[in-house]
């Protein structure tokens, strides 16, 4: 059971260019959410979505949009990447929403230049 | 504004100590208090958690102290171990459906 899935695990981007990260959970689990990590600022949360075809605002989303178009995946993108946004990116899933635990993927380490 | 302040930010404790990490909310609507551990290169995994209706909740050497009153809990590792180095989190949230609210994390080495 490979639980949260992130891809990829490592990435360098130049400013200015574009990527998504993938996340694919096999938990059938309706929400996920998208965190970012930075030394001191402890886990923020990005984007999060309710369920498929769903997506809500977090503490930090500017910068990144988010798509669910299938339940199992939640995909971040950076359409225009800053050196502000260099940091681990995680991905979680849930059953519901603030009380049940939350399961993460190994994060994506991302360096932009 | 920082809902869950938690603290020390680093912690050094010896082989078989007791380690103590403190966390404080503002929000008396938050009724959830996880913890997470996490290993480096890996994402947190939760460790316990607690609600307000019980002051204590302990699983093996893990014990989460609750205090409603002062709106503070702390999470408690008995004999400390170095397989316990790792940051840990609390967190907070509100049982209808909101988003869990993370401290800053604090990175505990257990030093043999």
């Amino acid at each position: 059971n490979a639980g949260v899935t992130q891809t990829p695990k490592f990435r360098v981007l130049k400013t200015g260019q574009s990527m998504t990260l993938l996340c694919a959970q096999d938990m059938n689990h309706e929400y996920m959410y998208w965190y970012r990590q930075d030394p001191g600022m402890g886990l923020r949360l990005i984007h999060y979505s309710v369920g498929e075809g769903t997506t809500a605002k977090g503490e930090v989303p500017d910068g990144y949009n988010v798509s669910r178009l299938k339940k199992q995946n939640f995909l971040l993108g950076l359409e225009s990447a800053a050196p502000s946004q260099t940091s681990v990116y995680f991905c979680a899933s849930s059953y519901s929403m603030g009380t049940q635990p939350q399961h993460f993927g190994d994060g994506t380490r991302l360096s932009i230049l | 504004q920082q809902q869950v302040k938690q603290s020390p930010q680093s912690l050094i404790v010896q082989k078989g100590g007791i380690s103590i990490i403190n966390c404080a909310y503002e929000n008396t609507a938050f009724d959830y208090f996880p913890w997470y551990q996490q290993f480096p290169g890996k994402g947190p995994a939760l460790l316990i958690a607690i609600r307000p209706d019980v002051s204590e909740k302990k699983e093996g050497r893990f014990t989460i102290s609750f205090n409603k009153s002062a709106k503070q809990f702390s999470l408690h590792i008995m004999d400390s171990q170095p397989g316990d180095s790792a940051t840990y989190f609390c967190a907070a949230s509100k049982q209808a459906g909101t988003a869990l609210i993370f401290g800053k994390g604090t990175t505990l080495s257990v030093s043999s």
